[in-house]
């Protein structure tokens, strides 16, 4: 099973500040890696995949970025909304497997 | 508008069996694969299964091999998670997603299942 470790556990910021998520895993993923956003009583929402390309309707501010087992999420400047839970997946290999999330909150 | 509904969840004892259902619109269903993706209470994401758009290639997460049945009807673009011998860690909200190809593009609110006695 492909092992995909999230850090930080938790990233302190301010609105406008830059946030950096890192997904690391176990063994290569080549590109096969997407990132989601989770809202306190909400379902997951699909940012990214295929490690960097947006979903649809996602903004600029959002961007993702790595191939191999080094991954980024970056929100170049966080607004309001963007202070959630963010969970990268892989897509590369049965089972299918889960980060274990970075809480991005406000300082 | 693309929507995917889950339904069945609720109480059930450990042991017990619960079939959770999964509606879905606004997209050609028989064309896409569809996953069911689970979250403990206050805990992180977690696979469960999938299933091809013909039900032909079907794969299931470890810890519900055996226990847990996925399946669909494409003639009522729903799919379906029967699940037997329940146990009190398989407590969660169980969602429903589009797989729209290396990702799950669309998810549904999710249904909760608690079993406990």
């Amino acid at each position: 099973e492909i092992v995909l470790t999230q850090s930080p556990a938790t990233l302190s910021l301010s609105p406008g500040e830059r946030a950096t998520l890192s997904c690391r895993a176990s063994e290569s993923i080549a590109s096969r890696l997407a990132w989601y956003q989770q809202k306190p009583g909400q379902a997951p929402r699909l940012l990214i995949f295929d490690a960097s390309e947006r979903a649809t309707g996602i903004p600029a501010r959002i961007s993702g970025s790595g191939s191999g087992t080094d991954f980024t999420l970056t929100i170049s400047s966080l607004e309001p909304e963007d202070f959630a839970v963010y969970y990268c997946q892989q897509r590369s290999d049965w089972p299918l497997t889960f980060g274990g999330g970075t809480k991005v909150e406000i300082q | 508008e693309v929507q995917v509904v889950e339904s069945g969840g609720g109480l059930v004892q450990p042991g017990g069996s619960l079939r959770l259902s999964c509606a879905a619109s606004g997209f050609n269903f028989r064309g896409y694969s569809m996953n069911w993706i689970r979250q403990a209470p206050g805990k992180g994401l977690e696979w469960v299964s999938y299933i091809s758009s013909t039900s032909y290639d079907i794969h299931y997460a470890a810890h519900v091999n055996g226990r847990f049945t996925i399946s669909r009807d494409n003639a009522k673009n729903s799919v379906y998670l029967q699940m037997n011998s329940l146990r009190d860690e398989d407590t969660a909200v169980y969602y429903c997603t589009r797989d729209g190809g290396w990702r799950d593009d669309y998810w549904g609110q999710g249904t909760l299942v608690t079993v406990s006695s």
